[in-house]
């Protein structure tokens, strides 16, 4: 079954840094891939998808994620850090046919200003 | 915009006692799902919904059911709720699988403590 790992539990990024948070799947042929963020206390928000096409995705909040298939990565970037994407950052893929999500572990990510 | 609207977002019962968690969405869509969130787990499937009176396990279904009598309603039962079933349920709906309409809008959740 399609299955993704996100190695970093935590990750503290200063202010104005970039970002990179790092995703691998598990699938042979091309997957369907997400990321989604968790604000404290609400729920996900879609934050980009990558189905096919270009490998280099660009999502909202000024994110992107490139699809690197020789890697088996999705990792979502960011130039430029702010406060506010202080946040839990979740890397999904589809399982098992139709519309079942399976989620990461999740990444904490806390901004330092 | 699509709205997953979860009516309680915080709930303290007791062990043995039944819950009802319950889920709205206001833009026709067929599926619905019900996920639970714990620390350094992510997000686990639950129970998943394709029509009205119909549902499908997901991941963890042991000790929970469902129920989805109107389309736009997607209900998660706890018979008999215990202390291990404290934690954060998130509902979420989508549209038919298809090029760019299986993405999940996902509600604010539910925090539930049982004691």
């Amino acid at each position: 079954a399609q299955s993704v790992t996100q190695p970093d539990i935590h990750i503290t990024v200063s202010e104005g840094a970039s970002l990179e948070l790092r995703c691998n799947y598990s699938y042979g042929a091309t997957p369907y891939l997400f990321w989604y963020v968790q604000s404290p206390g609400q729920g996900l928000q879609l934050l980009l998808k990558y189905f096919s096409g270009d490998t280099l995705v660009q999502g909202i909040k000024g994110f992107e994620a490139e699809f690197k298939r020789s890697q088996s990565s999705f990792n979502l970037r960011k130039p430029s850090v702010h406060w506010s994407d202080a946040a839990e950052y979740f890397c999904a893929t589809f399982t098992g046919g139709g519309n079942k999500l399976t989620f990461g572990t999740g990444t904490q990510l806390k901004v330092e200003l | 915009d699509v709205k997953v609207t979860q009516s309680s977002r915080y709930l303290v019962k007791r062990t043995g006692e039944k819950v009802f968690l319950e889920c709205v969405q206001d833009m026709d869509h067929e599926n619905m799902f019900w996920y639970r969130q714990d620390p350094g787990l992510g997000l686990r499937l639950i129970y998943f919904s394709y029509d009205v009176k119909m549902k499908e396990k997901g991941d963890i279904p042991e000790g929970y059911s469902v129920s989805r009598e109107k389309k736009e309603r997607f209900s998660l039962i706890l018979e008999s709720a215990s202390t291990n079933q404290t934690s954060m349920y998130l509902c979420a709906s989508s549209s038919e699988p298809g090029s760019g309409a299986n993405v999940l809008t996902f509600g604010a959740g539910s925090r539930l403590t049982v004691l």
